[in-house]
This record gives C-alpha cells, sequence and structure tokens, in this order.
C-alpha cells in the first residue's frame, strides 16, 4: 500500500521569506502523481500544485515549486515571498496510475500548519 | 462556474441513526470522490464513482455506502451512526478519472454524533 509522510506538523515563516514544506512516499510503482494541497480554516481543499512521476522537471506555479526527487521518494514544496494568505494546513498527496482505475483515490498526508507572521 | 456543492454544510445526529450527505459536483464533472477527515486518521479515502459506478473503495465497513446518479450527483450514506464517525466529509470532483484531471473539493459537511 502507498502511503505519504509529512514529517512537519507545524511551520511558521514571516512573510516575504521562502519555506520549504517536506514529504516523502512509499510505493512500488513507477508511474503516479503528487500533488500539494491547501486547507485554509474555511475548510476547502485548494490544488496548489501537481508533478507527473515521469516528468523529471519539477512543476511550478507563481511562488509555489517543488522539489521532485524521485529515487529518495521525496516531494517538497517550496513557498517563496510568503504572504498571510498562505497560512492554512498543507497536505501532500499521492495518486497512483493504474491503466485509469485508481486516479479517483488520493493518499494523503497528515498535513503541516503553515503559520506566516507579518 | 459553480464549484463542488456540499450539503449540508453541518449535522448533528445521535448514535444508531443514518444519514445521507448529497455533493453536486462542478458541472460537466463525472467523478466523484469522498474523503472522511478526522483528528486521528487524517483525510482517508471513502470511495469514487464515475458514470454511476463505483469504481474504488476505500477501507471502510460496510455501513458507509454512496451513489451516483445520472446527472453526476453523488451521495453518500452512514448507517448505524457511532460516535467515531464524526468526522468532515469532503467531496470532490473531476472530469474524469484521467492522468491529467485533478480533484475539486467542496466544503465539507461537518458530522457530528451526539
Amino acid at each position: 500500500a502507498q502511503t505519504v509522510t509529512q514529517s512537519q506538523p507545524e511551520m511558521s515563516v514571516q512573510e516575504a521569506e521562502t519555506v520549504t514544506l517536506s514529504c516523502t512516499y512509499d510505493t512500488s510503482e513507477s508511474d503516479y502523481y503528487l500533488f500539494w494541497y491547501k486547507q485554509p480554516p474555511s475548510r476547502q481543499m485548494i490544488l496548489v500544485i501537481r508533478q507527473e512521476a515521469y516528468k523529471q522537471q519539477n512543476a511550478t506555479e507563481n511562488r509555489f515549486s517543488v522539489n521532485f526527487q524521485k529515487a529518495a521518494k521525496s516531494f517538497s514544496l517550496k513557498i517563496s515571498d510568503s504572504q498571510l494568505g498562505d497560512a492554512a494546513m498543507y497536505f501532500c498527496a499521492y495518486s497512483r496510475n493504474a491503466g485509469g482505475t485508481s486516479y479517483g483515490k488520493l493518499t494523503f498526508g497528515q498535513g503541516t500548519i503553515l503559520t506566516v507572521h507579518p | 462556474k459553480a464549484g463542488v456543492t456540499q450539503t449540508p454544510r453541518y449535522l448533528i445526529k445521535t448514535r444508531g441513526q443514518q444519514v445521507t450527505l448529497s455533493c453536486s459536483p462542478i458541472s460537466g464533472h463525472r467523478s466523484v470522490s469522498w474523503y472522511q477527515q478526522t483528528p486521528g486518521q487524517g483525510l482517508q479515502f471513502l470511495f469514487e464513482y464515475f458514470s454511476e459506478t463505483q469504481r474504488n473503495k476505500g477501507n471502510f465497513p460496510g455501513r458507509f455506502s454512496g451513489r451516483q446518479f445520472s446527472n453526476s450527483r453523488s451521495e453518500m450514506n452512514v448507517s448505524t451512526l457511532e460516535l467515531g464517525d464524526s468526522a468532515l466529509y469532503l467531496c470532490a470532483s473531476s472530469l474524469a478519472p484521467g492522468r491529467l484531471e485533478p480533484q475539486h473539493f467542496g466544503d465539507g459537511t461537518r458530522l457530528s454524533i451526539l
């Protein structure tokens, strides 16, 4: 079974600074997808960034970028120029590619609470 | 374009009762997945529906069931409620179970069992 581990229950950062959230996963699959979701107190899960395992290039979305190390099974999220609105719970998630039968199943990590100080 | 709509937002039930939660996906989305979120267990996958068929099921007892209608709306049902069923239930939709299709989540239904 696939597992996702986020070893940092809480992180904090000063506004305008950079912070990195860690995520490791375990899988025997070679083709899969990784995601970072953000859940603010409003509860709605918002997709931040996604990475396809067969792509070596790290994904980037504006101030958000990932460091994907497939061999090490590591998928960290870097937030640059942190803003107050970035404060939320961040979840790392995994989805396997099994011939189209497992895309709808996300396996989540335990989450990291990010606090942004003004 | 309206997002994923979950109703009700809050629900209070007592042990032994049953409950039905509703999820209306984004217009055009045909895949719906359900997740349970608790402080202790985190986010756990319940099941996924596509074209009215359950494609995937998580490791939950048979008291948890679901279905999807022809308009892609989905319901999940929990029978014989237990205190441990208190949780935030999240629904997510996507166009189809495809490799490039991210899931879009609703605001969830907060279920409290007394």
